[in-house]
C-alpha cells in the first residue's frame, strides 16, 4: 500500500533562515507525482510545489524547492528565506495513476512556525 | 479563473440526520475528488468522480455517496450521521486524470 510519512509534527524557524520539512513514501509504482501542500489557519489547502517521478530536475518555485531522491523514496521541501505568511501545515502528498482515477495519500503533516 | 467553490462553509447538525455538501471545480476540470480531514485520522480519500462515473472510492462505509453532474458539479451526502462524522470536508479539482489538484476552502461539519 502507499504511505507517505513526516516524521516531524512541529518545526520552527527564524524569519529569514531556511528550514528543510522530510516526507518518505513507500510504493511500488514507477510513475507518480508528489506534492507538498500548505493549510493555513484558514484551512483553505494551497498547492506548494508539485515532482513529477520521472523528472529528475528537482522542482523550484520561488523561495521553495526541493530535493528528491527517488531511490532513497524521499522528498523533502526546503523553503529559503522564510517569511511569517510562511507558518503553517505543510503536507506532503503522493498520487499515481491508476486506469485514469486519482486520488491523493497524504503524510500527517508538520507544523511550521516562524519566529519574528 | 475562480477557484474550486463549496457550499455551506459551515453546517451543524444532530446525530440520524442526513447531510448533503456541495462542490463546483475550477472551469474546464472534469475530475472531482472529497476528502475528510480529522484531527486524528489526518485527511482522507473519500472518492473521485470524473464524467458523472466514480473512478476510486477510499475506505469508508456506504453512508458516505457522492455523484457528479453533467456540469461537473458535484455533490457527497452522508445518511445517518454519527458523532464520529464531524470533520472538515475538502473538495479538489483536477482536468482529468492525477496531475495536479486544486482544493476549495472545505466544508466543517458539526455532529451533535
Amino acid at each position: 500500500a502507499q504511505t507517505v510519512t513526516q516524521s516531524q509534527p512541529e518545526m520552527s524557524v527564524q524569519e529569514a533562515e531556511t528550514v528543510t520539512l522530510s516526507c518518505t513514501y513507500d510504493t511500488s509504482e514507477s510513475d507518480y507525482y508528489l506534492f507538498w501542500y500548505k493549510q493555513p489557519p484558514s484551512r483553505q489547502m494551497i498547492l506548494v510545489i508539485r515532482q513529477e517521478a520521472y523528472k529528475q530536475q528537482n522542482a523550484t518555485e520561488n523561495r521553495f524547492s526541493v530535493n528528491f531522491q527517488k531511490a532513497a523514496k524521499s522528498f523533502s521541501l526546503k523553503i529559503s528565506d522564510s517569511q511569517l505568511g510562511d507558518a503553517a501545515m505543510y503536507f506532503c502528498a503522493y498520487s499515481w495513476p491508476f486506469q485514469g482515477a486519482q486520488k491523493l495519500v497524504f503524510g500527517q503533516g508538520t507544523r511550521l512556525t516562524i519566529n519574528p | 479563473k475562480a477557484g474550486v467553490t463549496q457550499t455551506p462553509r459551515y453546517l451543524i447538525k444532530t446525530r440520524g440526520q442526513q447531510v448533503t455538501l456541495s462542490c463546483s471545480p475550477i472551469s474546464g476540470h472534469r475530475s472531482v475528488s472529497w476528502y475528510q480531514q480529522t484531527p486524528g485520522q489526518g485527511l482522507q480519500f473519500l472518492f473521485e468522480y470524473f464524467s458523472e462515473t466514480q473512478r476510486n472510492k477510499g475506505n469508508f462505509p456506504g453512508r458516505f455517496s457522492g455523484r457528479q453532474f453533467s456540469n461537473s458539479r458535484s455533490e457527497m451526502n452522508v445518511s445517518t450521521l454519527e458523532l464520529g462524522d464531524s470533520a472538515l470536508y475538502l473538495c479538489a479539482s483536477s482536468l482529468a486524470g492525477p496531475e495536479t489538484q486544486y482544493f476549495g476552502p472545505g466544508t466543517r461539519l458539526l455532529v451533535l
